[in-house]
Formats: structure tokens, sequence, C-alpha cells
């Protein structure tokens, strides 16, 4: 069975950082490109960040360019969302979520921006 | 990378058919066919009904189908039941080597 399990999410002051982890399980982790995908509550869905299955690529919403780093462990199935420069538009659930054609999603992590 | 264009509602009695229309460009849904479609009901996580413009994971419904025309994707629901009620939102990748949604729409069982 597979499982993504999110972690890392908390309260952050806008300016500030925050280091978000996603475990994979029941699925050969390093031929899959995986995903962030953020949603506000009751709102939409929206795209943050890919990794390449071998790490040496990735790609990202233009919101997010410059400012946070997706990277991943293949060694330990984990994704990794390195988010820096904080605001609160940045409010949201973060998902974890393993490409097509499958798109397993994890529970989500909440990431909270205020002050 | 504008969202791609859903209708913000629909609905539908039960056993009717509907559509959801999602309107992207020809650096996305016009040039690729990487288009999936997700049903999400509240406080769920998204599930994919369908992948890759018109294909069906198993264990879906095969009331649920899809399309694409040019730069338009189309979910249709045939046979709505009760459970189908939730939003769906579609999503593609983009000549940018990204990933898109739709704004979602709401599915209403009248």
């Amino acid at each position: 069975e597979v499982q993504l399990v999110e972690s890392g999410g908390d309260l952050v002051q806008p300016g500030g950082s925050l280091r978000l982890s996603c475990a994979a399980s029941g699925f050969t982790f390093s031929v899959y490109w995986m995903h962030w995908v953020r949603q506000v509550p009751g709102k939409g869905l929206e795209w943050v960040s890919r990794v390449k299955p071998d790490g040496t690529s990735a790609d990202y919403a233009d919101a997010v360019k410059g400012r946070f780093t997706i990277s991943r462990d293949n060694g330990h199935n984990t994704v990794y969302l390195q988010m820096n420069s904080l605001r609160g538009e940045d409010t949201a659930l973060y998902f974890c979520v393993r490409d097509r054609p499958s798109w397993d999603w994890g529970q989500g992590t909440p990431v909270t921006v205020s002050s | 990378q504008s969202a791609l264009t859903q209708p913000a509602s629909v609905s539908g009695s039960p056993g009717q058919s509907i559509t959801i229309s999602c309107t992207g460009t020809s650096s996305d849904i016009g040039y690729y066919n990487y288009v999936s479609w997700f049903q999400q009901h509240p406080g769920k996580v998204p599930k994919v009904v369908i992948y890759d413009v018109t294909n069906r994971p198993s264990g879906v419904s095969n009331r649920f189908s899809a399309s694409k025309s040019g730069s338009t994707a189309s979910l249709t629901i045939s046979g709505l039941q009760p459970e189908d009620e939730a939003d769906y939102y579609c999503t593609s990748f983009t000549r940018s080597f990204t990933w898109v949604f739709g704004g979602g729409t709401r599915l209403t069982v009248l």
C-alpha cells in the first residue's frame, strides 16, 4: 500500500523558514517524480513544485520560485520542501503527491505564516 | 502560469449526466496529453478519477469519462449518484515544465 506521510508544518512568522518532509513507502520511490501541492482551506489546489526521480532537476511555480527548494533522498525514501522568505499567502495545507498515473496524495501538513 | 478555467459550479439530478469543462491554452492542455481530473470530498484528500486525458484508474467507476478538444478538456459523469457530490479539479502539464490546476468545480447532486 502506498503511503505518503508529511511532517514539518508549523506556525512561522513572515520572513521565516520551514522545512517540510514527506516519508514515502509502499512503492519504488526512486523511479517517480514527486510533487508538493498546497491548498488553502476552503480554496482550490495549487501546484508548488516537483523533483525528478534522481533528484537532479526540479521545477517550481512562479509564486514560490527563488524562495522554495525541493529535494529528495532516495536512500531514505523522503522528499523535502525547504521554504524560505515565507509570506502570509504561503499559508496552506501542503500535500506530498506521487506523480501520474496514480497521483497518490498524503494527508498534508499545515503551514501558517503569521505574526 | 495562469490557472485553468473551470465553471465554479455545476449541478444535476440523480441519474442524469453532467460535464465539467477545463479550458487552458496551447501551452498546456492544447500541447500535451497530460490532463488529469481529481475528485475531492469535503475534508478529504483529492483522488484521481482520470489521468492522461481519457484514462480511468482501476477502481474508478466507468461512469466517469473524459475527453479533450484543442485547449479544452472535459469530464463527464453519467448516471449521477449522491456520492458524486464533491469538488472536481483538472490539472495539466505545461510547456514550462510545470503543472497547473483549474480553480475547481463544485458538483451538486440535486
